[in-house]
């Protein structure tokens, strides 16, 4: 089955700078990959996700971006701000009638 | 809609115990999930159900657990007997189709003493 590794697990950056988290998945069948946000005490919700007929996928200041040659993807937050403190869920899939498997989750702390 | 609804909220029970967890999805939405967040393990998925019928369970940790959806707008997660190691926060999730986006509902924080 699908296996997705997250890092890093916490991530600290001031406010104003950019935060990058990395994701690895290991099942090349898998074609989508979405982002998930919590924040404290609250419940995870998507905010971008990409499929695998695409490289790259902008929304405002966060973007993510998918290898499927090496099995990676990537979510980039530009311009960080105190409210992106939460932590980020990155997940895989086959499409069809597979769930969701997630990352362990990274903790990212904007420090204004 | 408003949303995926589960309770309780929190729950606090004594080792050996049953407890029950419930949850309605959103209307219209095909798929349930059940997962279980915990600091060491992240987001676990337990158990997925597809119109009401149960799809894959390999994600329940024990016997003690086990899942219901008697209806499209109902399901259950009950433990018995519950035991300190089960404590976490358990989440139900709806979505129109398998992958498609994840609606979770608040969670219920369960503590076993």
């Amino acid at each position: 089955g699908e296996n997705v590794e997250q890092h890093p697990s916490t991530l600290s950056v001031q406010e104003g700078d950019s935060a990058v988290i990395k994701c690895t998945y290991s099942d090349s069948a898998s074609n989508y990959f979405p982002w998930y946000k919590q924040e404290l005490g609250k419940r995870p919700q998507l905010i971008i996700d990409i499929r695998s007929n695409v490289g790259e996928k902008k929304d405002q200041r966060i973007a993510v971006t998918l290898n499927k040659t090496a099995k990676h993807f990537s979510l980039h937050i530009t311009e960080t701000q105190p409210e992106d403190s939460a932590v980020y869920f990155c997940a895989a899939t086959l499409s069809g009638n597979t769930p969701l498997v997630f990352g362990k989750g990274t903790r990212l702390s904007v420090i204004a | 809609d408003a949303g995926v609804i589960q309770s309780p909220r929190h729950e606090v029970t004594e080792m050996g115990q049953e407890v029950t967890l419930r949850c309605k999805p959103i209307s219209g939405h095909d798929y349930l999930f059940w997962y279980r967040q915990t600091m060491m393990r992240g987001l676990e998925l337990l158990i997925y159900f597809n119109n009401n019928v149960p799809i894959d369970d390999s994600g329940m940790p024990e016997d003690r657990f086990s899942a219901k959806m008697p209806n499209a707008s109902f399901s259950t997660l009950k433990i018995q007997p519950s035991e300190p190691r089960d404590s976490a926060v358990y989440f139900c999730a709806s979505s129109f189709e398998s992958t498609g986006e994840l609606f979770f509902g608040e969670g219920s924080r369960l503590t076993v003493l």
